[in-house]
């Protein structure tokens, strides 16, 4: 896990709440990619974004979620409005370059939903 | 949707013993990934496989990348009981890489 840095490790929040999870890239890297993991599941794409863009949304819900990678600072996904189902590990990922298929990945961050 | 499949789900074996896991698919990828995942941690990339046919061996792991491109397996040769953990194939196309549901790795002492 090469650099990738994502916080916080651990989120608890009561349903309605919103969460925000945060990573930072390997330093240089501009592409980044979350994903989420159900228990005994492997991990599900959800969304792949460079600097200040969007490029594939597609496995993202289309309601309540949503994702940025700002000019500076770390890449967001934002949950509005958690529910139980939300529960899950959220993974990101980065890569130097488009189609990188040497992506690293960090440590998750746990999504409690109570 | 793209699926991959994986086999087995989990195995139980002995420290020692090589391990054999495959993984299918019902569409073209044009690269392989192996990665293992350990409790609480992210996916680590062991092996990458970028040619039709290739092998390739990263000390005791080997894989290769099926000659029509819709499969790959990892071999584990003299497992340790640091092997542990859960081994997942990846697709990547179109800059996205899509997961197998992964082998789960039990060593029995």
């Amino acid at each position: 896990n090469a650099g990738v840095m994502q916080n916080p490790r651990h989120l608890v929040r009561r349903r309605g709440q919103e969460a925000r999870l945060r990573c930072s890239p390997v330093k240089g890297h501009s592409h980044v990619y979350w994903y989420r993991q159900l228990p005994e599941e492997g991990l599900k794409f959800m969304v792949y974004l460079q600097k200040e863009n969007i490029i594939d949304e597609s496995g993202m819900p289309k309601e309540r979620f949503s994702a940025e990678f700002p000019k500076e600072g770390p890449s967001i996904l934002r949950i509005q409005q958690v529910v139980r189902g939300d529960s899950a590990a959220y993974f990101c990922a980065s890569s130097h370059r488009q189609g990188n298929t040497e992506a690293f990945f960090g440590q998750g961050t746990r999504l409690t939903v109570v | 949707g793209q699926q991959l499949n994986q086999s087995p789900q989990s195995m139980f074996i002995q420290e020692g013993e090589d391990v054999s896991m495959n993984c299918t698919s019902s569409s073209i990828f044009n690269t392989w990934l192996w990665y293992k995942q350990e409790p609480g941690e992210g996916p680590v990339l062991l092996i990458a496989l970028y040619k039709a046919g290739e092998l390739t061996s990263n000390g005791r792991l080997t894989a290769q990348f099926g000659i029509t491109r819709k499969d790959s397996f990892l071999n584990i040769s003299a497992s340790i009981p640091s092997d542990v953990g859960i081994y997942f194939c990846a697709g990547h196309r179109d800059d996205k890489i899509i997961f197998g549901k992964g082998t789960r790795l039990h060593i029995l002492p």
